[in-house]
């Protein structure tokens, strides 16, 4: 079956632009997550949402991203005003639900680089 | 807080058995140990799952002992497709989510 999908698969953007990250989780999937990761670390967790419930941001690094997840389903990373730090691969996950968070099908990642 | 701790890099050559070792230091009773492979330009993908003994699928086997302080990864006769960075990230305190840690980078060479 279709893994879970990211769009775009690169992106280069100004210093100051704002940028939109897409993630399709697999379907029947409630729990999505967003990860960071910088050329050559570990993940970088920034965001979850678990079905209807409100998310956990606490993994932001700055008010100047946000995400939302429309119908439970497809989820948008935002990154206003962007800054040469932010540049990395963006990474989205998800699973069956909280309880599965062992075991997430992580997407290809999306990366972003800030000139 | 629980923590996970794992070498940074490994070499090893084709045809080996590589045994990549993790320790978990406070893991929480109830916890799983989980650990992931990444290659290059890819997101992780999980490998193995257990909670004691051992536990062995078409891709690693994986060593619990009874204390589960530790785990070892092993990987039975390695192929060059076999460098990546293998992770054991460990749950958060909630329960609803993985931390990764930097891995252990393992280069496979001819």
């Amino acid at each position: 079956g279709a893994g879970v999908s990211q769009s775009p698969s690169n992106k280069v953007t100004e210093k100051g632009k704002d940028v939109e990250l897409r993630c399709d989780p697999i379907s029947g999937h409630t729990a999505l997550y967003w990860y960071r990761q910088s050329l050559g670390q570990g993940l970088e967790f920034l965001i979850y949402f678990q079905g209807n419930s409100a998310p956990d941001k606490s993994g932001l690094p700055s008010d100047r991203f946000s995400a939302e997840r429309t119908g439970g389903s497809v989820s948008t990373l935002t990154i206003q005003r962007t800054q040469q730090e932010d540049s990395a691969v963006y990474l989205c996950a998800s699973s069956l639900s909280w309880q599965g968070a062992y075991e997430q099908y992580f997407g290809p990642g999306t990366r972003l680089t800030v000139t | 807080l629980a923590k996970t701790t794992q070498p940074i890099s490994m070499d090893s050559y084709e045809g080996q058995e590589v045994n990549i070792t993790c320790s978990h230091n406070n893991i929480a009773t109830n916890d799983y140990i989980t650990w992931y492979q990444q290659f290059p330009s890819q997101g992780p993908r999980f490998i193995i799952q257990g909670y004691k003994t051992k536990v062995t699928n078409e891709v690693a086997s994986l060593f619990i002992p009874a204390d589960r302080k530790s785990s070892t990864l092993s990987l039975p006769r390695v192929s060059l497709s076999d460098t990546a960075v293998y992770y054991c990230p460990r749950l958060n305190n909630a329960g609803n989510m993985l931390t990764f840690g930097g891995g252990t980078r393992l280069m496979v060479k001819p």
